[in-house]
């Protein structure tokens, strides 16, 4: 069955960067992108960015531009999000996503970053 | 992109029927159909509950329904049962490899 685990929780002075991971298995890693998606404590889900793992190809949301980086291990079936230059507002439940079908079939658990000084 | 638009909340009785609106513009949901929703318990993940505009995945009861008129999608949920109440959220991709969702709406089962 497809299972999408990610990392533990974060805490984070603003300013740092944070790397979240998402590891795929129960499918064949380089057929589906995987999107990263977010949402703030009481908020709604914000789209950040998504990868194809299978050339490491991107596109973010033009709001994190500069800030964010996705990136792939083929190896280990694995999907990581950067985001850089921290700020409260950027606490939230980070969460990857598997692209299937024009829709984000598959969801991790999540994982929670807070940014606090 | 701006978030699509839908009501912030939404109220029916158990056995009763809840239409949900999701508003966007031609970029996005006037433009393709692959507008898909979403619904999400307190401390879950979301998980997708119509793609396509109107295609359950497997698994979903035929009670959640999708359509889609020029820039306004629209979920429908007949026969109300009390765990349908989370909160729905509509997504729509908005060209160019970019996805753009809605503020979320809260239904509530009286």
């Amino acid at each position: 069955q497809v299972q999408l685990v990610q990392s533990g929780a974060e805490v984070k002075k603003p300013g740092a960067s944070v790397k979240v991971s998402c590891k795929a298995s129960g499918y064949t890693f380089t057929s589906y992108h995987m999107h990263w998606a977010r949402q703030a404590p009481g908020q709604g889900l914000e789209w950040l960015g998504i990868i194809n793992p299978s050339g490491g190809t991107t596109s973010y949301e033009q709001k994190f531009q500069g800030r964010v980086t996705i990136t792939r291990d083929a190896s280990t079936s694995t999907v990581y999000m950067e985001l850089s230059s921290l700020r409260s507002e950027d606490t939230a439940i980070y969460y990857c996503a598997r692209a299937g079908n024009n829709h984000f079939d598959y969801w991790g658990q999540g994982t929670l970053v807070t940014v606090s000084s | 992109q701006s978030a699509l638009t839908q009501p912030r909340s939404v109220s029916g009785s158990p056995g009763q029927s809840v239409t949900i609106s999701c508003t966007g513009t031609s970029s996005d949901v006037g433009g393709y159909n692959y507008v898909s929703w979403y619904q999400q318990h307190p401390g879950k993940a979301p998980k997708v509950m119509i793609y396509d505009v109107s295609k359950r995945p497997s698994g979903v009861p035929d009670r959640f329904s999708g359509s889609k008129s020029g820039n306004t999608a629209s979920l429908t949920i007949s026969g109300l049962q009390a765990e349908d109440e989370a909160d729905y959220y509509c997504c729509s991709y908005g060209g160019r490899f970019n996805w753009v969702f809605g503020g979320g709406t809260k239904l509530t089962v009286l």
